[in-house]
């Protein structure tokens, strides 16, 4: 089955700056990777996705790139803000499956 | 239109208690999944589930644990017998029907706890 592994854990950036994420999957036939935003006893909420057909996709301050030959994809979030501070999660779906493989999560702290 | 939704959002069971969790799709979502979300880790994939037809329950305990999504009315998951272990949040997402649309999107989850 799928394996989808999350780097760094935690992240602390200063308000502005960037922060970057990255995650690895091990299914080639992957193809489908969703991004989540998991606030403090919140539901997970999807702040960008990316299908095997495209290499990035960017929605404002926030761009995910996908690499299939290396399969690792990553998030890029820009100008950071105090708000930005939650839990975000990788996942991967692969074709014939439909259901969510997660990354473990990584606590980003966005600090003043 | 309204999200998905769930219910109760905080249920307290004792051991060897039954435990159901309720979920309702978005409006034109057939496509229902549950998630559990241990405490400070990650959701794990349980049961996917269509009107009237279990199509993945890879991820669901084959004992106590058992997921329905009747023709009418919401998807259920039911803990028979629950241990503390159980406790978990517990997250049902949804998606459409239309073949290659993957998003999925989730409900305000159920909180067990078991005492």
């Amino acid at each position: 089955g799928e394996n989808v592994e999350q780097h760094p854990s935690t992240l602390s950036v200063q308000e502005g700056d960037s922060a970057v994420i990255k995650c690895t999957y091990s299914d080639s036939a992957s193809n489908y990777f969703p991004w989540y935003k998991q606030e403090l006893g919140k539901r997970p909420q999807l702040i960008i996705d990316i299908r095997s057909n495209v290499g990035e996709k960017k929605d404002q301050r926030i761009a995910v790139t996908l690499n299939k030959t290396a399969k690792h994809f990553s998030l890029h979030i820009t100008e950071t803000q105090p708000e930005d501070s939650a839990v975000y999660f990788c996942a991967a779906i692969t074709g014939t499956a439909s259901k969510l493989t997660f990354g473990t999560g990584t606590r980003l702290q966005v600090t003043l | 239109n309204a999200g998905v939704m769930q219910n109760p959002r905080h249920l307290v069971r004792r051991r060897g208690q039954e435990a159901r969790l309720r979920c309702s799709p978005m409006k034109g979502h057939s496509h229902v999944y549950w998630y559990r979300q241990l405490p400070e880790e990650g959701l794990k994939f349980m049961v996917y589930l269509q009107k009237e037809n279990i199509i993945d329950e890879s991820g669901m305990p084959k004992e106590r644990f058992s997921a329905e999504f009747p023709k009418e009315g919401p998807s259920i998951l039911r803990i028979q017998q629950v241990v503390r272990g159980d406790s978990a949040a517990y997250f049902c997402a949804s998606s459409p029907t239309i073949a290659g649309t993957d998003t999925q999107y989730f409900g305000p989850g159920t909180r067990l706890t078991v005492l």
